[in-house]
């Protein structure tokens, strides 16, 4: 199994520039979660989803977009990127309702808007 | 005051030294997590917890639910381990975590 796979690692984009941040997984997993770190902070969740076809916002939402049509992927959607949404960009994957509930993290995307 | 606090931020030992990470919270949680980020920047999961105490090699974790509060202790330090250790808790809502803001440790020789 690949696990957490992300795309790309690395992207520059140009202020007002749209892009998607891919994330797949291949581990049947039904809860998935977008995350962004910043220096000096702890992971903030962006956005969230129970299930294909279901999503919702985390805490820092704004500036974002997400749709989960399979199981597998989960993409992240910036449109007019900001200085702000400079950050790394964590997907990270979870079974639900096991004893383990533990997450499984992509590698990241490292996003700097100039 | 953040939801999650973690001590230290920053911590530097020598090979061999016994570490402890205290992690408190101020939120009812299912579970707590402890996380580890690698100098690359990959993060692993290496401990869930919702009581007690769980040990993994050279890595124990303990929780006290009712002082809100947990601890990663790591035994006999090695250059290796130095990171960056988080702690992050699960409210129970779809697994949602909230995160401290990490300990960087450094073990050196």
């Amino acid at each position: 199994n690949a696990g957490v796979t992300q795309t790309p690692k690395f992207r520059i984009l140009k202020i007002g520039q749209s892009m998607t941040l891919q994330c797949t997984q291949d581990m049947n997993h039904n809860y998935m979660y977008w995350y962004r770190q910043d220096p000096g902070m702890g992971l903030k969740l962006i956005y969230y989803s129970v299930g294909a076809g279901i999503t919702d916002k985390g805490e820092v939402p704004n500036g974002y977009n997400v749709s989960r049509s399979t199981t597998e992927d989960f993409p992240l959607r910036l449109e007019l990127a900001a200085p702000s949404q400079t950050s790394v960009y964590f997907c990270a994957s979870s079974r639900p309702r096991s004893s383990y509930n533990e997450q499984f993290f992509g590698p990241g995307t490292r996003l700097t808007v100039l | 005051k953040n939801e999650v606090e973690q001590s230290p931020q920053n911590l530097t030992a020598q090979e061999g030294e016994f570490i402890t990470i205290n992690c408190s919270y101020s939120v009812g949680i299912s579970a707590l997590h402890w996380l580890q980020q690698h100098p690359g920047g990959g993060i692993v999961s290496l401990f869930m917890l919702s009581s007690g105490k769980k040990k993994h090699g050279r890595l124990i974790a303990t929780i006290n639910i009712q002082e809100k509060h947990s601890s990663l202790h790591i035994t006999a330090s090695h250059p290796r381990d130095s990171a960056v250790y988080i702690c992050a808790v699960d409210t129970g809502t779809a697994s949602k975590l909230t995160f401290g803001t990490g300990t960087r440790l450094q073990v050196t020789l």
